[in-house]
């Protein structure tokens, strides 16, 4: 099935610093999530974007769904030890006109104190 | 509000039997979603349903896969028989109309 291409696949960090990672579509999608999954648990909802050029916060969290529809980024400024986990994009593609949700293929992030 | 809740949380088999996955979603939502988890293949939907009627199951790999919500608090993902390549974490997932999902915490399956 169709997946978005997300990037990067991992990321390594030292607590304190800034992490971005960003998703890419070929297609137009109508809205924009952010997931965050911890080990052996659900992926839990981040943030949600729904307009062209929107930028949202979620305290520590950015996330901005692109002025194309086709892509967008998120995130996290000044890391701690607990934003380690799993990050998906996830978003409504215009063409279905349902809830159908596409996942992007994840950024595992790993934090170091 | 207890989330949605899946069972069993870990499901060990044999190749050849039949699984049974059970989900019972948030009180008063319309739509439930089945994923299925790997590290090759990510997030997959497989089927989801618009209250208790199944709209799209063009995710659903093969006919040993299949897919009931008799009522609107319980949905059952079905396979048999079972193969080792079904190994994965399943999902499912709850939405109150137009509004966004949510998850449970999946069952792990292992097929031996």
């Amino acid at each position: 099935g169709q997946q978005l291409n997300q990037s990067p696949q991992s990321m390594f960090i030292q607590e304190g610093e800034d992490v971005s990672m960003n998703c890419t579509s070929s297609s137009i999608f109508n809205t924009w999530l952010w997931y965050k999954q911890d080990p052996g648990e659900g992926p839990v909802l981040l943030i949600a974007l729904y307009k062209a050029g929107e930028l949202t916060s979620n305290g520590r969290l950015t996330a901005q769904f692109g002025i194309t529809r086709k892509d967008s980024f998120l995130n996290i400024s000044a890391s701690i030890p607990s934003d380690v986990g799993i990050y998906f994009c996830a978003g409504h593609p215009l063409r279905y006109n349902t809830d159908k949700l596409i996942f992007g293929t994840g950024t595992r992030l790993q934090v170091f104190p | 509000d207890a989330g949605v809740i899946q069972s069993p949380r870990h499901e060990v088999t044999e190749m050849g039997q039949e699984v049974t996955l059970r989900c019972k979603p948030i009180s008063g939502h319309n739509s439930l979603f089945w994923y299925r988890q790997t590290m090759m293949r990510g997030l997959e939907l497989l089927i989801y349903f618009n209250n208790n009627v199944p709209i799209d199951d063009s995710g659903m790999p093969e006919d040993r896969f299949s897919a009931k919500m008799p009522n609107a608090s319980f949905s059952t993902l079905k396979i048999q028989p079972s193969e080792p390549r079904d190994s994965a974490v399943y999902f499912c997932a709850s939405t109150p109309l137009g509004r966004l999902s949510t998850f449970g915490s999946g069952t792990r399956l292992t097929v031996v």
